[in-house]
C-alpha cells in the first residue's frame, strides 16, 4: 500500500529563516512523490516531483526536497522563509504505474514578520 | 493556456438536496480525475475518467455520487441527496494521456450542507 505521513500538522517560522516541512512515505513500488501548495482560497499548485531521477528535486520559488530511501523521506525544504510563502503544503505518493495520489494530511506554514 | 476551471467555487445547500458539479479540465487532457477533502481529513481520490470511460471509481464513497463525462470533455458530479458528511472540497484534475503523473487542480468547489 501507498500513504504519506506529514509529521507536522503546523510549522511557525520567522521571516528569513529556513523551512523545513517533513514527509515519510511508504509504498511497495518504487515511488513517484510530490509536494504540492495551496494558498488560501486558491487551487492546488505543484511545487516540484521526483520521479526516479536525482534525489535532489529543485522546485519552484526555492523550494527543494531531498527523496532519502534510507529513511523513506521526501522532506522540503527552503533556505529562506518569504511572507508569500505562508500557505498549507501536501506531500503526494504515486506508485510508478497508478493512477492515484495518496495525499499526506497537509502542513500548515505560518510565517512570521 | 486556461487551467483547469471549476464550477460553482462555493455552494450552500440543505440536508436532501442536490448539488451538481462542474469541471473544465485542460484542452486536450484525456485523464479526469475527482478528488474531495472533508473537514479535517486528507484530500482522497474519488474517481478517474479516461475521456468519457470511468477508469476507476474506487474512491467513490456511496451511490449518493454520481460522476459523468458525456463526451469527454468536461465532467459534472452530483450529490444526491447531500448529507452533512459530505462538506468540503471537491478539487478536480486533468493531464494528457501520456503523462499520468502529472496532474493540474483546480481551485475546488467548496460544498457546505447544512
Amino acid at each position: 500500500a501507498q500513504s504519506v505521513t506529514q509529521l507536522d500538522s503546523h510549522v511557525s517560522v520567522s521571516e528569513g529563516t529556513p523551512v523545513l516541512l517533513r514527509c515519510n512515505y511508504s509504498s511497495s513500488y518504487s515511488p513517484s512523490l510530490f509536494w504540492y501548495v495551496q494558498h488560501p482560497n486558491k487551487g492546488l499548485q505543484l511545487l516540484l516531483k521526483y520521479t526516479s531521477a536525482a534525489t535532489l528535486v529543485k522546485g519552484i520559488n526555492g523550494f527543494e526536497a531531498e527523496f532519502k530511501k534510507s529513511e523513506t523521506s521526501f522532506h522540503l525544504t527552503k533556505p529562506s522563509a518569504h511572507m508569500s510563502d505562508a500557505a498549507e503544503y501536501f506531500c503526494v505518493v504515486i506508485r510508478n504505474t497508478g493512477n492515484q495520489f495518496y495525499f499526506g494530511t497537509g502542513t500548515s506554514l505560518t510565517v512570521i514578520p | 493556456e486556461a487551467g483547469v476551471t471549476q464550477f460553482p467555487s462555493h455552494s450552500v445547500i440543505e440536508k436532501g438536496q442536490t448539488v451538481t458539479l462542474r469541471c473544465d479540465p485542460i484542452s486536450g487532457h484525456d485523464n479526469l480525475y475527482w478528488y474531495r477533502r472533508v473537514m479535517g481529513k486528507e484530500i482522497k481520490f474519488l474517481l478517474h475518467f479516461v475521456k468519457e470511460s470511468k477508469q476507476d471509481e474506487s474512491g467513490m464513497p456511496n451511490n449518493r455520487f454520481l460522476a459523468e463525462r458525456t463526451g469527454g470533455t468536461y465532467s459534472t458530479l452530483k450529490v444526491q441527496p447531500a448529507e452533512l458528511e459530505d462538506s468540503g472540497v471537491y478539487f478536480c484534475a486533468s493531464s494528457h494521456l501520456s503523462t499520468l503523473n502529472t496532474i493540474y487542480f483546480g481551485e475546488g468547489s467548496w460544498l457546505t450542507v447544512v
